[in-house]
């Protein structure tokens, strides 16, 4: 089964400044994808990030960028210039892409990551 | 173009009573997935619906079971609730079973008393 660790239960940055989250993964398959979510208090997960395991190329979306390390199972998330609206829990989260396997379409998700951001 | 929507947002109910829980899919997604997080935790699968039949279980009992319709919306239904069925449950729509983006809704906080 795969698991997904994220070792931060916190972190806190500047207004401004960079932030780094950190998360782990555990799987036998080479086929998947990965995740980074964040909730904010409205509860609604909204997809910030996703990175197919093939592409060795990190994703890259504005301010938002990922360290995707496959043979360390290695999957970090850095924030550039927070702002205030980044003040959320994020949460790490993977997705077999075996479509065979009767864990399809199922996401894992770490215990996340509270991120304050301080003005 | 709609959103996820979940009904009721907040819900309380006494143990070994039934509820039910509802999901409308957003327009054009028939594939729709059920999660329970926890106070402080990360969501756990519960099963995901592709056109109407079950389609993927997460550990979770019997007692927990649901139903996707020809429009695609679905229902969580939950017997015999227990005070660990306290959580959060978010439903998650996706334009296709291969489609791995998930749009999920803003949940129904259900506490059981």
């Amino acid at each position: 089964a795969q698991t997904v660790t994220q070792s931060q239960p916190e972190m806190s940055v500047q207004e401004a400044e960079t932030v780094t989250l950190s998360c782990t993964y555990d799987t036998s398959e080479s086929d998947y994808y990965l995740f980074w979510y964040k909730q904010p208090p409205s509860r609604q997960m909204i997809l910030v990030i996703r990175q197919e395991a093939y592409k060795q190329q990190n994703a890259t979306e504005n301010r938002f960028s990922v360290n995707f390390q496959k043979a360390a199972k290695s999957f970090s998330l850095k924030i550039s210039d927070s702002q205030l609206g980044d003040a959320a829990m994020y949460f790490c989260a993977y997705r077999s892409g075996n479509a065979g396997g009767t864990s399809y379409g199922k996401l894992t998700f770490g215990q996340g990551t509270i991120l304050t951001v301080h003005p | 173009e709609t959103g996820v929507t979940q009904s009721p947002t907040h819900l309380i109910k006494t143990r070994g009573q039934q509820v039910t829980l509802r999901c409308s899919s957003q327009s054009g997604h028939n594939t729709v997935s059920w999660y329970q997080q926890a106070l402080g935790q990360g969501p756990q699968f519960i099963f995901q619906y592709y056109r109407e039949e079950e389609n993927g279980r997460g550990n979770f009992p019997p007692r927990f079971s649901g139903l996707q319709f020809p429009n695609y919306s679905s229902e969580l239904n939950v017997n015999a609730l227990e005070l660990d069925d306290s959580a959060l449950y978010l439903c998650a729509s996706s334009p296709g079973l291969i489609n791995e983006k998930l749009f999920f809704g803003s949940g129904t906080q259900l506490s059981v008393l």
